[in-house]
């Protein structure tokens, strides 16, 4: 898998909007971005995952830039349950592919 | 999305002891489970790739005879740490590809052994 590099902090305050950026500069053009959160003592979170196009959801939106390298994932209105540990991880979604972890960003929403 | 659950959620063991951790997929099939581990204030590492009706692929570093893996059944893998020892002692974490090709992980299970 291609490396990612997140920054290793973020604080928000509640109730705004949460942007978590990620470098992928060696992405293949086959690879996926995924966006997981693992809350305190608990299993990571599928949050929501993109090709080149941005993507929304429940939970998020995802937004690739046109040249792929890097990523931003958006939380449009964090609440104090957003709390946790975000990892943004590169994919081709192969049936053996299997996810790397880094170190993630430490987000933080403030009251 | 695609539940994944493991059992136990916590369990504690006597050194020297062997535990057992299930891992199911409760609304899909799996044919590939991956186990992690996880220590206090570190990132998910992980340990082997799971397969189902075939041996499990071990990453660098860990031992295949210490960390049994089994992938009986599309819908089960189980992860048993044998001998176990305080150095044991972490998060297990299992997850598995759903249809739609996105990983899904369990709630994880603490081991600890005294």
């Amino acid at each position: 898998d291609a490396k990612t590099t997140q920054p290793p902090s973020m604080d928000c305050a509640e109730g705004r909007a949460a942007n978590l950026p990620c470098n992928h500069s060696t992405i293949s053009g086959n690879e996926y971005v995924y966006w997981y959160r693992q809350i305190h003592s608990q299993g990571p979170q599928y949050i929501i995952h993109g090709l080149k196009n941005n993507e929304t959801n429940e939970m998020a939106s995802l937004i690739i830039t046109e040249d792929r390298k890097s990523s931003t994932l958006i939380l449009p209105h964090a609440t104090l349950r957003d709390t946790a540990v975000y990892y943004c991880i590169v994919n081709s979604q192969g049936g053996n592919e299997k996810l790397t972890f880094g170190t993630g960003t430490r987000l933080t929403i403030i009251p | 999305g695609a539940v994944v659950s493991q059992h136990p959620s916590r369990v504690i063991c006597k050194s020297g002891t062997s535990v057992k951790i299930e891992c199911r997929s409760l609304d899909f099939q799996a044919t590939t489970m991956f186990w992690y581990r996880q220590f206090p204030k570190q990132s998910l590492m992980l340990m082997a790739t799971s397969n189902e009706g075939s041996k499990a692929t071990y990453e660098q570093g860990v031992e295949k005879d210490k960390f049994l893996i089994n992938h009986a059944s599309l819908t089960l893998s189980t992860l048993t740490v044998t001998s176990a020892h305080p150095e044991d002692s972490s998060f297990y974490i299992c997850s598995a590809r759903g249809t739609t090709n996105t990983i899904y992980f369990g709630e994880g299970s603490w081991l600890t052994v005294v």
